[in-house]
């Protein structure tokens, strides 16, 4: 079956330690997203890409950085210049940019302790 | 740049009663508007979504919207709700994000609580 694949589903660090996010998609799109939930917050933009080899920041990206070296991956980087990490992660993709629906990942809830 | 406001943080309603979860959005030349819910500790899943065409949008599980250009309004309705519908609603809105692309701008999101 086609779709996003988001792991680990729970990932707990030690604060000022970089930890990486994986988000796998086999549906042949182009576009990937990192969004961060927090309560009451909504969703917010971490990153996006639109092709392989480039990438776009979004509203909070400091402290996280992305690579997209292959059509089918978009790890995120937490590091530890992000002062607040624990949050609830969310990878999407989708066929272009923005016009079309994002289908999303189950999600990584990142606990820094 | 876009932006989203959903009106209300909390709906609770009992079962087999009619809700209206709201959304606004800022305004636009053209707009694509998206509703998605989530269930705990899970992705969001589309509900439904105006690209262009009729004003009314039907989506999965009985909801449906209905785009109001004059008052910036993307309303999601159901007319009868269940317990399975007790979940967080995201509206959200394409937008052109620091002049290089575009993605989803999300609003904070509406917690519908169904009780019987």
């Amino acid at each position: 079956d086609g779709g996003i694949t988001q792991s680990p589903k729970y990932l707990f660090r030690k604060e000022g330690q970089n930890v990486t996010l994986s988000c796998e998609q086999n549906l042949n799109h182009d576009a990937m997203y990192w969004y961060r939930q927090d309560p009451g917050q909504g969703l917010r933009l971490i990153y996006y890409s639109q092709i392989v080899n480039d990438f776009q920041k979004g509203d909070i990206a400091e402290g996280y950085s992305v690579s997209r070296e292959k059509k089918e991956s978009f790890p995120l980087t937490v590091t530890s210049a992000q002062k607040n990490p624990t949050a609830f992660y969310l990878c999407a993709s989708s066929m272009t940019q923005g016009v079309t629906e994002a289908f999303f990942g189950q999600g990584t809830r990142l606990t820094v302790v | 740049a876009q932006s989203v406001t959903q009106l209300d943080s909390q709906v609770p309603v009992f079962e087999e009663a009619p809700v209206e979860l709201r959304c606004n959005y800022s305004s636009s030349v053209s707009v694509y508007l998206f509703w998605y819910v989530q269930y705990p500790n899970q992705g969001l899943q589309l509900l439904l979504k105006y690209l262009s065409g009729s004003t009314l949008v039907k989506g999965i599980n009985g909801f449906e919207a209905e785009f109001n250009k004059s008052q910036t309004s993307f309303h999601l309705r159901k007319p009868s709700v269940h317990i399975s519908d007790t979940a967080e609603y995201f509206c959200a809105v394409s937008d052109l994000v620091n002049q290089a692309g575009t993605a989803l701008i999300f609003g904070k999101g509406t917690t519908l609580s169904v009780s019987s």
